[in-house]
């Protein structure tokens, strides 16, 4: 069964260093997601990805943040400058269509920690 | 989207159903619901969704109450694997995002 895969699965980085997460949704996927889990907290919704521009961000994702398409195949989050806040767990998702017969699939998340 | 409501925690006897409520008493008329789960950390799992039918796949059958102000996801036989924060989300048929809460904390015991 395809799925999304997400490297590193670990990633230790000092606070103001840039960090790129990386994904790589299910093939034939035109959506793509990010999201992110503080430890302990709820799943929080970054931005949404279709035909090489956002299309929804959150709060969340400011001027810090950014997403790339830079291939066919791979989705990317850079944080320019992180901080000790963003320490989590992101996760890519991705999405087929936007029709609701089409679910939104996970990868199994990139833990970040910013000491 | 419309919010949700779901107990924080449950138990569930292993091998037995597993009956996790969801109330949504604010949906509208263009809103599904939908389930996911998430073991232990992983990324959030589908499980199923429905608009007003009850559904039922592989994984789980979902119960929609006529009024649409509530709905049940039933595990029939839960097994300790089943162990994981379950999500009640409703939106629109073509929204974008998942909006998650806190979901319901399912602990399958021996």
């Amino acid at each position: 069964e395809p799925e999304v895969t997400q490297t590193p699965s670990h990633q230790v980085t000092q606070m103001g260093q840039e960090v790129i997460l990386r994904c790589v949704p299910i093939s034939n996927h035109l959506y793509f997601y990010w999201y992110r889990q503080i430890l302990g907290q709820k799943v929080e919704f970054l931005v949404s990805f279709y035909n090489n521009e956002i299309s929804e961000k959150s709060e969340i994702f400011d001027d810090q943040f950014s997403v790339e398409r830079p291939d066919g195949s791979n989705f990317t989050l850079k944080i320019r400058s992180t901080k000790l806040e963003d320490s989590a767990m992101y996760f890519c998702a991705s999405r087929r269509g936007l029709a609701e017969a089409y679910e939104q699939y996970f990868g199994p998340g990139t833990r970040l920690t910013v000491t | 989207d419309a919010k949700t409501t779901q107990p924080t925690s449950m138990d569930c006897a292993e091998g037995r159903a597993a009956n996790l409520p969801c109330n949504h008493s604010t949906i509208s008329g263009n809103e599904y619901v939908y389930w996911y789960r998430q073991i232990h950390s992983q990324g959030p799992q589908y499980i199923i969704h429905g608009l007003k039918n009850n559904e039922t796949n592989e994984m789980a059958s979902l119960i929609i109450t006529e009024d649409r102000k509530s709905s049940t996801l039933i595990l029939p036989h839960a097994t300790l694997r089943d162990t994981a924060v379950y999500y009640c989300i409703v939106r629109v048929n073509a929204g974008n995002m998942l909006t998650f809460g806190g979901g319901t904390r399912l602990m399958v015991k021996p």
